[in-house]
């Protein structure tokens, strides 16, 4: 199956900056999910979008599905040091195959 | 708390041989996945099982199989280690659904020379 890119693959910010991440698909989406992974950890869930349009915030983290369900979306008001580590977007299709993108490494200058 | 637990950090393995990442969740899920993690890569699904002794190929299974014989376990071999097979590898589960999260073991960093 092709891979979800997602853009950039790394990106510094200085503290305070904002920051998005986002995936894009040849394909229409479904079921999508966002996790995150800290340096040295393993990644953890932050979110799920199912609808076309929809958007959903966790504090400073806004989450959007694109009306086409080709693109999602992760941006980050006024980033902190406690954000740093690597974002994935996935998709969770029939019969529960669970597959990442190719994800963010987010790092920030305090 | 849902626990998967794989069974090492670190592993350093010859060419050819035979190894087998091994991977437990406490949880009772139905679904286990193995991953293997690259930079500039992401993750990449390599196998996958809804079931006992049911699995699904991933994105690449090639030079892998797996096994699950109880609900708990699911194992990752690699039949004959190869070089381009050093990676982190990933283990996950979740229970059936889409709308289910997936929770992630550790990660096993697995270097062949």
């Amino acid at each position: 199956g092709q891979q979800v890119m997602q853009i950039p693959q790394y990106q510094h910010v200085q503290e305070g900056e904002d920051f998005t991440t986002y995936c894009n698909s040849s394909t229409t989406l479904s079921n999508i999910q966002w996790y995150k992974q800290r340096p040295g950890g393993h990644p953890v869930f932050l979110i799920q979008l199912v609808k076309s349009g929809e958007v959903k915030k966790q504090k400073r983290l806004t989450f959007q599905f694109g009306e086409a369900k080709k693109n999602i979306y992760l941006h980050i008001t006024a980033t902190q040091t406690t954000d740093v580590g690597t974002y994935f977007c996935s998709e969770k299709s029939s019969g529960d195959k669970l597959t990442f993108g190719t994800g963010t490494r987010l790092a920030v200058r305090p | 708390d849902v626990k998967v637990t794989q069974s090492s950090r670190y592993l350093v393995k010859r060419t050819g041989e035979k190894v087998f990442l091994e991977c437990v969740q406490d949880m009772d899920h139905e679904n286990m996945f193995w991953y293997r993690q690259d930079p500039g890569l992401g993750l990449r699904l390599i196998y996958f099982s809804y079931d006992v002794k049911m699995k699904e190929k991933g994105d690449i299974p090639e030079g892998y199989s797996v096994s699950r014989e109880k609900k708990e376990r699911f194992s990752l071999i690699l039949e004959s280690a190869s070089t381009n097979q050093t990676s982190m590898y990933l283990c996950a589960s979740s229970n059936r659904g889409l709308n289910t999260e997936a929770f992630f073991g550790q990660g096993t960093r697995l270097t062949v020379v």
